[in-house]
């Protein structure tokens, strides 16, 4: 059984330019999440779509940031200019439901580097 | 506020030995989900074991197992027969009733020295 599928898994891009992370959740699963982990913030939720629609947004850093789930089977996280503090893994998670019982399951993370 | 507090940055031990991570957790609530996952280098986050607070009973996944202690609100992993496979970032995290997120702890660095 496939697992939480995120692509590209290393993005190097300059200063300015648009970039798109991609998800595609495990089968199933109807509640997504998107992550940014760095080493002085740790793990960060960014955003939490539930059945496709975004419940929680408030760790989104700015308007640069937005994320689209259009069907439950695929998800972006855009940034727009991109900056070199975000510079970080960005993971996507996805569980089977949205209550406690619901373990996250994660992919395996896109390095992105901005210059 | 919710917390999870890993006060162990970095442990090292020899191949085979038994290891133990500590996690302390703080939250008012009655119910709640606790997790281990594992980072290794590879970056992949994977989730090594989860126990749940109405559940006296500690979790097991054959080498990986738990001590739950509620009232001192203490969530330890135990790693036994250490493999150089275990080399990794562990963290602990918590899942509160109110809130589906998870609350994160900074993380443990652990080697498995040959």
């Amino acid at each position: 059984d496939a697992g939480v599928i995120q692509s590209p898994r290393h993005e190097v891009t300059e200063m300015g330019q648009e970039v798109t992370l991609r998800c595609k959740p495990i089968s199933g699963h109807n509640s997504l999440f998107w992550y940014r982990q760095t080493m002085m913030r740790g793990l960060e939720l960014l955003i939490y779509f539930n059945n496709n629609v975004p419940i929680d947004d408030s760790g989104m850093p700015e308007d640069r940031f937005s994320a689209k789930m259009p069907n439950a089977s695929f998800s972006t996280l855009k940034i727009q200019p991109s900056e070199p503090r975000d510079s970080a893994v960005y993971f996507c998670a996805s569980s089977q439901g949205g209550t406690i019982r619901d373990t996250q399951y994660f992919g395996p993370g896109t390095r992105l580097t901005v210059l | 506020a919710q917390t999870v507090t890993q006060s162990q940055p970095e442990m090292s031990v020899q191949e085979a030995e038994t290891v133990t991570l500590s996690c302390t957790y703080d939250t008012s609530e009655s119910n709640y989900y606790l997790f281990w996952y594992k980072q290794p280098p590879s970056r992949q986050m994977i989730l090594v074991i989860r126990q749940e607070a109405y559940k006296q009973q500690n979790a097991t996944e054959n080498r990986f197992s738990v001590n739950f202690q509620k009232a001192a609100k203490s969530f330890s992993l135990k790693i036994s027969d250490s493999q150089l496979g275990d080399t990794a970032m562990y963290f602990c995290a918590s899942r509160m009733d109110s809130n589906y997120q998870l609350i994160w702890g900074a993380g443990t660095k652990l080697i498995i020295k040959p």
